[in-house]
């Protein structure tokens, strides 16, 4: 099976930009979660979707927006980007609402200038 | 305000000795903990897990600790190996089922010298 997959890579943007991000969970799995990592400060969590709702969101500013499609694909959207956004973003799939045990993807690593 | 500390940014222990990492929490609500790996340029991946009413779970060379009274969990891995050399986060969670949300502390980064 293959694994959850997080595109782009890599990303450079300049501060007032707008940003997606995108994550394909593992197939056949529903909940998919983000998570920002900075130095020093481990995983926040963003925001979590299963079966395209949003079920939960954390302590982020409203820049921060995310959606997922029927097919469990999701994005996250930063807009008017700040250089305190520069960091890894992280997008973890699960089967199940309320599965503790998730799978993380490789991240995508945003720096803003 | 930070629910889940790793007070040890880094560890360094021995080939076959015993790496012990641990964790501190404040929250009471929390029942699920859970201990997850991360290499650099990877995500992290899940280690092993303890609901809050057991105080151990093992997997292997792995065995977790949860201590409610003291809200402090540990993760005790024998016999150590180079290739466990990673961060470790502690991750918990206070959904009840409900939510895969979790609060993470901010790692640990063993080292395991050969």
């Amino acid at each position: 099976k293959a694994g959850v997959t997080q595109t782009p890579r890599y990303l450079i943007k300049t501060r007032g930009q707008q940003v997606t991000l995108s994550c394909s969970p593992i197939s056949g799995h529903r909940s998919v979660s983000w998570y920002q990592q900075t130095p020093g400060q481990g995983l926040q969590f963003l925001f979590e979707y299963f079966s395209e709702t949003q079920r939960n969101k954390g302590n982020f500013p409203g820049r921060f927006s995310g959606r997922q499609f029927s097919n469990s694909r999701s994005e996250m959207n930063v807009s008017t980007l700040e250089l305190g956004d520069s960091a890894l973003y992280l997008c973890a799939s699960s089967s199940l609402q309320g599965s503790y045990e998730q799978y993380f993807g490789p991240g995508t690593r945003l720096t803003v200038t | 305000d930070q629910q889940v500390k790793q007070n040890s940014p880094s560890l360094s222990v021995q080939e076959g000795r015993i790496s012990i990492l641990n964790c501190d929490y404040t929250n009471s609500m929390f029942d699920y903990f859970l201990w997850y790996k991360k290499y650099p340029a990877e995500g992290p991946t899940f280690l092993i897990s303890i609901s809050s009413i057991k105080d151990k779970n093992e997997d292997g060379r792995f065995t977790v600790f949860l201590n409610k009274s003291a809200k402090h969990l540990s993760l005790h891995i024998v016999p150590s190996q180079p290739g466990d050399s990673a961060v470790y986060f502690c991750a918990a969670s206070a959904g009840g089922g409900a939510t895969n949300k979790l609060i993470f502390g901010t790692g640990t980064l063993l080292a395991v010298q050969p």
